[in-house]
């Protein structure tokens, strides 16, 4: 049973474009989010994170945005560059239960920045 | 280098043999994580260790799998009488301390074939 599901498995943008990957999530225990984005051949790299007291944050080019009530989140990156062609996982965290640091990771998102 | 490195890159080995995958974490990192990740799937939580002692076990899928960190610092994933399932990239992390908002830094896997 997928927790956090990422229902696109690819997405196509132009360059200088924004770029939305979504992603939701079932279990309402969740409450700190991150994206990671992963070239072939390597490991993920973190690139930003919420947790679900706010409902935006940003960082440069990266805005994530959390609706708790629907279990969605998103990542908007703007405006975006040819780079940031990777898959971008997204993750989930339930931070209240003890000494869990359990990572639950959805399928990934393969975005291409066409230039 | 700074970041995660896990040894070797690339493992085949027959079936019913044993292996061991190495990962150094980030120096002053005191966790360590290991994710397994199959094709096309988000990588999966297999153990995490705070300092010497593992945390959380629970994703281990059998007592096949075992993990060891004696030092604190560099940690081995043994497993013992390889089955082809076990084909997979297994990935080493490490964070700063065990606060959920110090992100998990990845190294780039180890892309385990059992033939």
């Amino acid at each position: 049973d997928q927790q956090v599901k990422q229902n696109s498995p690819s997405l196509s943008v132009q360059e200088g474009r924004i770029s939305i990957l979504n992603c939701d999530y079932t279990n309402s225990m969740f409450d700190y989010f991150l994206w990671y984005k992963k070239y072939p051949a390597e490991g993920p790299t973190f690139l930003i994170s919420i947790s679900s007291i706010k409902d935006k944050n940003e960082d440069g080019r990266f805005t994530v945005f959390l609706n708790k009530s629907a279990k969605h989140l998103s990542l908007h990156i703007v405006p975006s560059q040819p780079g940031d062609s990777a898959v971008y996982f997204c993750a989930a965290i339930r931070t209240n239960a003890g000494n869990n640091r359990k990572l639950i990771w959805g399928l990934g998102t393969s975005l291409a920045v066409n230039p | 280098g700074a970041g995660v490195s896990q040894t070797p890159s690339n493992k085949v080995t027959e079936k019913g043999k044993y292996v061991e995958l190495r990962c150094d974490p980030i120096s002053g990192h005191t966790a360590l994580y290991w994710y397994r990740q199959s094709l096309g799937q988000g990588p999966e939580f297999l153990i995490y260790f705070q300092g010497t002692g593992a945390a959380d076990d629970s994703g281990l899928p059998n007592d096949r799998f075992f993990a060891v960190r004696p030092e604190g610092s560099v940690s081995t994933l043994k497993i013992q009488r390889t089955e082809r399932g076990d084909s997979a990239v297994y990935l080493c992390a490490s964070s700063l301390g065990k606060r959920w908002e110090q992100p998990q830094h990845f190294g780039d896997g180890t892309r385990l074939s059992i033939l």
